[in-house]
């Protein structure tokens, strides 16, 4: 079964005080990996996808990066704006349906 | 903005209650989800849809059903309300935007309350 494992739950950051989120993941082929971000009260805001390892990509402050176990979002000197829960999603190769991870809820104080 | 919105936003209602939720697209695309989610559980799939009258269970159906009779609008509906019921729920609708995938894109979320 696939499976989405997001590390860790909770991450509070001073403001400019980069650091990584983890999602690790077992899917029988993968076809995507997809970051979002939520904001409390909202629906998920897409940021990436991945589709191989080695691949990265950038927006920002954040970047996500790729292996075959898992991915990070780093994110380097963070504002208070960038607070939000941050869900990882891996999609298989068999089929169109999504597995989400529980999330890392990021608060970054000023 | 993927042109989704979710009706009602809130709704508080009683156990044993049938609830019908409304997610509403304005840009034709074919796949539509249902999600629900819960603290600790992160998003799970209730159902999807792939065209008008092609609908499919997702993780976690059981009490829920759902309905396309036109392109832009999915109904979920809770036939009898229980309080495991109460979540916050999510449409989703399936977007190619070039790669080898689609990516999915949701609505607010409707915060369901069962009493």
């Amino acid at each position: 079964e696939d499976q989405v494992t997001q590390s860790p739950e909770a991450l509070r950051l001073q403001e400019g005080e980069s650091s990584s989120l983890n999602c690790s993941y077992t899917v029988s082929g993968l076809r995507g990996l997809f970051w979002y971000r939520q904001d409390p009260g909202k629906g998920p805001e897409f940021l990436f996808t991945l589709y191989s390892a080695g691949e990265e990509k950038e927006k920002e402050r954040l970047k996500a990066t790729l292996t075959k176990k898992e991915s990070f979002l780093h994110i380097t000197a963070p504002k208070p704006e960038d607070s939000a829960t941050y869900l990882c999603a891996v999609q298989a190769e068999n089929n169109n349906d999504m597995r989400f991870g529980a999330g890392t809820r990021l608060t970054v104080k000023p | 903005d993927a042109g989704i919105t979710q009706s009602p936003r809130h709704k508080v209602t009683e156990t044993g209650t049938p609830v019908t939720l409304r997610c509403h697209q304005t840009e034709n695309h074919r796949y539509m989800y249902w999600y629900r989610q819960d603290p600790g559980h992160g998003l799970r799939l209730i159902h999807y849809s792939y065209g008008v009258k092609d609908t499919d269970k997702g993780e976690v159906s059981d009490g829920y059903s759902v309905s396309r009779s036109k392109t832009e609008d999915f109904l979920l509906t809770l036939e009898s309300a229980t309080s495991s019921q109460t979540s916050v729920y999510f449409c989703a609708i399936s977007v190619r935007r070039g790669g080898v995938t689609d990516t999915q894109y949701f609505g607010p979320g409707t915060r369901l309350t069962v009493l």
